[in-house]
């Protein structure tokens, strides 16, 4: 069974559009999170929600909402999609903080933006 | 704030050859250090990570990691490379009372036949 799970694994779209990526883990952890992975490879985290309190990174432009309908999904909604915002999306989740828990990863969403 | 440094953009080692991936670190407190590792067109995988106790700390794949609080740092080591362990690799930083971990810019490990 898939630890953690995205979909869709590859997203195509155009400037101005809307779109969603789905998240999910089934491995009955409390905090999840969302990672930028630009073309240079660098990673770089936009959010981290743990149960109740979503931890925002102030870098990250207020057009990417996460949105968790429970512990097990943390979905990553774009509005207005932009040419940078093509990267690889990663979620990840960890059994309760980020600090001293391991993450486990997803296989990785790459957004392509025309 | 908390801050990690990963000098080299890519490692190229011989097989059968000892490798190091360095990895310093700057933190207000404890640190707590962690390496990853990527394969191409794959999420990130846990290696090793360092909480507390020994500093020396031994994880998947046959790789260990030092941790040396005066120097600040946390290098990647492994005895014998493999041309399988030819991938991008990540150091990660965490504090207490931090949500946020703060992953180093990868260093890509290249092992020749």
């Amino acid at each position: 069974d898939t630890a953690v799970s995205q979909t869709p694994k590859y997203l195509v779209t155009q400037m101005g559009n809307d779109k969603s990526i789905k998240c999910e883990q089934n491995l009955g952890h409390d905090t999840m999170y969302w990672y930028k992975q630009d073309s240079k490879k660098f990673l770089k985290i936009m959010f981290s929600y743990n149960n109740k309190e979503l931890i925002i990174n102030e870098t990250v432009p207020n057009r990417f909402s996460p949105k968790s309908p429970d512990k097990a999904h943390l979905n990553l909604h774009i509005n207005s999609l932009e040419l940078g915002d093509s990267a690889v999306y990663f979620c990840a989740s960890s059994p309760r903080d980020g600090f001293t828990d391991t993450q486990y990863f997803g296989p990785g969403t790459r957004l392509t933006v025309l | 704030a908390q801050s990690v440094a990963q000098p080299e953009d890519q490692v190229n080692v011989a097989e059968g050859n000892p490798l190091t991936v360095k990895c310093t670190y700057s933190v207000s407190g404890n640190p707590y250090l962690f390496w990853y590792v990527q394969y191409p067109n794959r999420g990130l995988q846990f290696l090793l990570k360092y909480i507390t106790g020994d500093n020396l700390v031994k994880g998947s794949y046959g790789f260990e990691a030092e941790f040396n609080k005066s120097q600040t740092s946390f290098h990647l080591k492994k005895p014998s490379a493999l041309v399988s362990d030819s991938a991008l690799y990540f150091c990660a930083v965490g504090r207490s009372g931090s949500y946020i971990p703060t992953f180093g810019r990868g260093t890509s490990l290249i092992v020749h036949p």
